[in-house]
């Protein structure tokens, strides 16, 4: 199956700081990256639909400021959190599909978390 | 090594039932989820299963056995709206998703 590579897998950084993450489609192009945030033992929660080569579409309550979403080629969409604070402590995981496919194959996940 | 067994495909008529099975081999287990998706949309949340034992939910169910390492979905008074994959997702002792493949289920009239 298709392979999507999100990276880092951890990532503990300081309140106030930003952090990227990299979601990267090793062997197929991606024209939707979707990002979602998971709280433990929870539901995966969409955070936003990416487009190849357009802005990102947020879900209701999510906001775009802060949560920054670049999906600049085929293969490579980033999510970097801005000004981060504790409560942005989370798992975020990115899927990435193409046009006309049923599947959405999925990273490994980031965990994030803020001190 | 951590690993998701589900079906690739499965065929069911419309109004019929359908259970799509999950084994699981995983380093720990924090819960088991099932997702819906359709072609070219996020997957949708169905189902989350952490105890053993069945979880109802309208026409669809989710069964857990952890002594086993297998759950399933079933689908009852299947329509055609139904038609998509079924992701089936374990989360490890370090709360990672691990995920299955995925089911495509086709419903026939």
């Amino acid at each position: 199956g298709a392979v999507v590579s999100q990276h880092p897998s951890r990532v503990i950084c300081k309140s106030g700081t930003s952090v990227k993450i990299e979601c990267r489609s090793l062997d197929f192009q991606a024209t939707t990256m979707f990002w979602y945030r998971q709280f433990p033992k929870q539901s995966l929660m969409l955070m936003a639909t990416s487009n190849e080569g357009s802005k990102a579409t947020y879900e209701q309550g999510v906001e775009k400021d802060k949560f920054l979403i670049n999906h600049a080629s085929l293969t490579l969409s980033t999510l970097t959190v801005t000004s981060a604070h504790p409560e942005d402590s989370s798992f975020y995981i990115c899927s990435a599909t193409w046009t006309g496919i049923t599947e959405a194959f999925f990273g490994q996940g980031t965990r994030l978390t803020v001190v | 090594g951590q690993n998701i067994d589900q079906p690739t495909e499965m065929t069911a008529t419309e109004g019929a039932i359908v259970q799509i099975n999950c084994t699981y081999q995983t380093s720990g287990f924090n819960g088991l989820f099932w997702y819906q998706q359709h072609a070219g949309e996020a997957p949708t949340f169905l189902s989350y299963n952490v105890l053993d034992g069945l979880e109802e939910k309208g026409r669809f169910s989710s069964f857990l056995s952890r002594s086993k390492g297998y759950s399933y979905l079933l689908l009852k008074e299947l329509q055609m709206k139904d038609s998509a994959s079924y992701l089936c997702a374990v989360m490890d002792s370090n709360y990672q998703l691990i995920w299955g493949a995925g089911t495509k289920l086709i419903i026939k009239p």
